[in-house]
């Protein structure tokens, strides 16, 4: 079992709707988690931290509950540019390493 | 300001062959990680530095994989011979412990082993 599991995709969603990435993590220890994305055959880029009391950047809000071991991210009005691959990240103490996910692929058609 | 650089950014070879990937940290930075990449998967690490010393090299398949960071700056990351397993992104990565310590990381080296 991969300590870091996100929903499989690729997730094929119109302009302007709502999408959900869900991931669970099986490390009690980890301490912090992050959403990264990357572009085709581009590097992962931080997208954003995820807090336990959860966080939202403008069309992005990101959750975290603990006890369940599981990590949300929800896109809402989604933009062609949007689309990419969002990578759910659990790390065990700060500075060390980042365990990913598999990734989710998104697609936003017009 | 510029971000971590890493070279070539493509290398095709041959299985048995060797080959070697260089990075470039962000500046100030002390802190450097190889990640491998395979197809459909997330980033894995090879090792980590902080700043010479390589604190976490329990992956790195040491056999074959070899990694310096002289000077605490650039680092190299050598596979000597390559198989064909070994076809993958290589990804290079640097942070600040202890201020944000997010990690950047370089566009990668796309390596295929034929």
């Amino acid at each position: 079992r991969k300590e870091v599991e996100q929903d499989p995709g690729p997730f094929n969603v119109p302009e302007g709707a709502t999408v959900a990435f869900n991931c669970t993590y099986s490390n009690s220890a980890s301490q912090s988690f992050f959403w990264y994305r990357q572009d085709c055959r581009k590097e992962p880029k931080l997208l954003m931290s995820v807090y336990s009391s959860g966080n939202e950047d403008g069309r992005f809000t990101a959750q975290l509950n603990r006890a369940s071991q599981y990590i949300s991210l929800l896109i809402r009005d989604s933009k062609l540019s949007d689309s990419a691959t969002y990578l759910c990240v659990a790390q065990v103490n700060q500075g060390g390493k980042l365990i990913f996910g598999q990734g989710t692929e998104l697609s936003v058609k017009p | 300001e510029a971000g971590v650089v890493q070279s070539p950014r493509y290398k095709i070879i041959e299985k048995k062959q060797p080959v070697a990937f260089w990075c470039n940290p962000i500046s100030g930075h002390n802190t450097l990680y190889w990640y491998r990449q395979n197809l459909g998967q997330g980033p894995e690490l090879l090792i980590r530095y902080e700043n010479e010393e390589a604190v976490d090299d329990s992956q790195l398949p040491k056999d074959r994989f070899s990694a310096e960071r002289l000077k605490g700056v650039d680092s190299t990351l050598k596979i000597q011979p390559a198989e064909l397993g070994d076809s993958a992104v290589y990804l290079c990565a640097s942070s600040l412990v202890g201020l944000g310590e997010t990690q950047y990381f370089g566009p990668g080296t796309r390596l295929l082993v034929l």
